[in-house]
């Protein structure tokens, strides 16, 4: 079975800091990741997912993230935050065979002060 | 680009009534799935169709059925609504044969009960 923990429900920042989401996954198998993003009163839409060719993956809007076996982690990061970033992320994860399901993370609210 | 389509956006409904929330895709895409999302809880899965004919219970399906009507459509049917339904919904769909597992979502569906 897999399950995602993301650390800290509430991230908040001043524009042009590091931003740093903590996501920790459990898998028995080799999974995939992904991260997810939700602007207000919208879907959810793909950031970048970690399908195991590089453990570095970048995504859109300057994100990427970093897949790490010995840590079982897989944090999203970007080098300097804009007001635009300000929504909730989602950390999810599948098992590389078979599995229909993705399973989601409790999700991190990024607020970025001015 | 249509994607992920869902009707309605918002509904209200009384304790005890019934309503059926849509879903369709114009992607092509085998499997369809429904959430809901709940603060602090991230996203729960409802049910999903691996593929057209088939329908699987996920974590919370009590409370609710669903139909695959076809390989466009997948319904999520509230027979007697309760306050605790009360969330927003999202329908998803995914390629599936060979892919990565990444699901293209709806803009989801605001549901009140009273």
């Amino acid at each position: 079975a897999q399950s995602v923990t993301q650390l800290g429900s509430h991230v908040s920042v001043s524009e042009g800091a590091l931003v740093l989401l903590r996501c920790n996954y459990s898998s028995s198998v080799p999974p995939y990741l992904f991260w997810y993003v939700q602007y207000p009163n919208q879907g959810l839409q793909l950031l970048l997912k970690y399908t195991s060719a590089a453990t570095l993956v970048k995504g859109i809007n300057g994100f990427e993230a970093e897949f790490k076996k010995s840590e079982t982690s897989f944090h999203l990061t970007k080098p300097s935050a804009h007001m635009s970033d300000a929504a909730e992320y989602f950390c999810a994860v599948r098992a590389i065979q078979g599995a229909q399901k993705l399973v989601f993370g409790q999700g991190t609210r990024l607020t970025i002060n001015p | 680009n249509a994607g992920v389509t869902q009707t309605p956006k918002f509904q209200v409904l009384k304790t005890g009534q019934s309503m059926t929330l849509q879903c369709a895709q114009d992607m092509n895409h085998n499997s369809m799935y429904w959430y809901r999302q709940d603060p602090g809880m991230g996203l729960r899965l409802i049910y999903y169709s691996a593929s057209e004919g088939t329908t699987d219970k996920g974590e919370v399906p009590n409370g609710y059925n669903v139909s695959r009507l076809n390989k466009r459509e997948f319904s999520l049917r509230l027979e007697s609504a309760a306050p605790s339904q009360t969330s927003v919904y999202f329908c998803a769909s995914r390629r599936n044969r060979g892919d990565t597992g990444e699901l293209f979502f709806g803009e989801g569906s605001r549901l009140t009960v009273l």
